[in-house]
């Protein structure tokens, strides 16, 4: 039931541009985006909903498809701000309960 | 500031010892979470709450119990019953609706069990 990322692990220069993949074997309500630095808690970055709206952050973007149950987050010329790891958070149901099963994480490290 | 706490950052017990990790928000937010997270996985959902005096289990919470008396507020206790609890402990909070909103996590709680 957990929703499987890939990759595990992404290792950028300062403005290159990455890829994370959320996908997941039930039909999805919804998929949110979260990053986490080692020993905080996590930070929203994305909500993406069944039928198209997208709630989120400036400078990252990401994709929805229903049909294959995959969301994509989209991060392009990467900072050395944006090192972490990369959650999603999967919301299952014809309708929001507020509960989410999380990916294992991507870690994305960014060097200068 | 509007914000969730949790408390304390560090905690230490002894096996066979129950244990109660606190969580409060003043975001003046419905729904409240208990998350279990070890070391490279990621988040596992304990207990959820969407309304005082309501709560549902997640996906892992054998060996805990939570309250909700009050809306700000939303304890977690690590029974003895808990046959690993070492872990990084995370609570959030939402609003609840008929969208999806963000969760907002605390710092977290890291409990070591010896």
């Amino acid at each position: 039931q957990q929703p499987v990322q890939s990759p595990q692990a992404v290792i950028l220069r300062e403005g290159e541009d990455a890829v994370i993949n959320c996908s997941s074997s039930k039909a999805l309500y919804s998929v949110h985006w979260y990053r986490q630095k080692h020993g905080e808690a996590p930070v929203f970055l994305m909500i993406l909903l069944k039928g198209g709206e997208q709630k989120g952050h400036e400078k990252i973007s990401a994709s929805f498809n229903e049909k294959k149950q995959q969301s994509s987050l989209y991060l392009t010329a990467s900072q050395l701000s944006y090192s972490g790891t990369y959650f999603c958070g999967t919301g299952h149901g014809s309708s929001n309960t507020g509960k989410l099963i999380f990916g294992q994480g991507t870690t994305l490290q960014v060097k200068p | 500031d509007g914000g969730i706490t949790q408390s304390p950052k560090y905690l230490f017990r002894k096996e066979g010892q129950n244990v109660t990790l606190s969580c409060e928000q003043n975001l003046n937010h419905d729904a409240m979470y208990w998350y279990r997270q070890d070391p490279g996985q990621g988040l596992r959902l304990i207990y959820y709450s969407q309304i005082v005096n309501d709560f549902q289990k997640g996906d892992i919470a054998e060996g805990y119990s939570v309250s909700r008396e009050k809306k700000e507020s939303f304890p977690l206790t690590v029974t003895s019953a808990q046959k690993n609890p070492t872990a990084f402990y995370l609570c959030a909070s939402s609003i609840v609706g008929q969208s999806s909103y963000e969760q907002y996590f605390g710092p977290g709680t890291r409990l070591t069990v010896t």
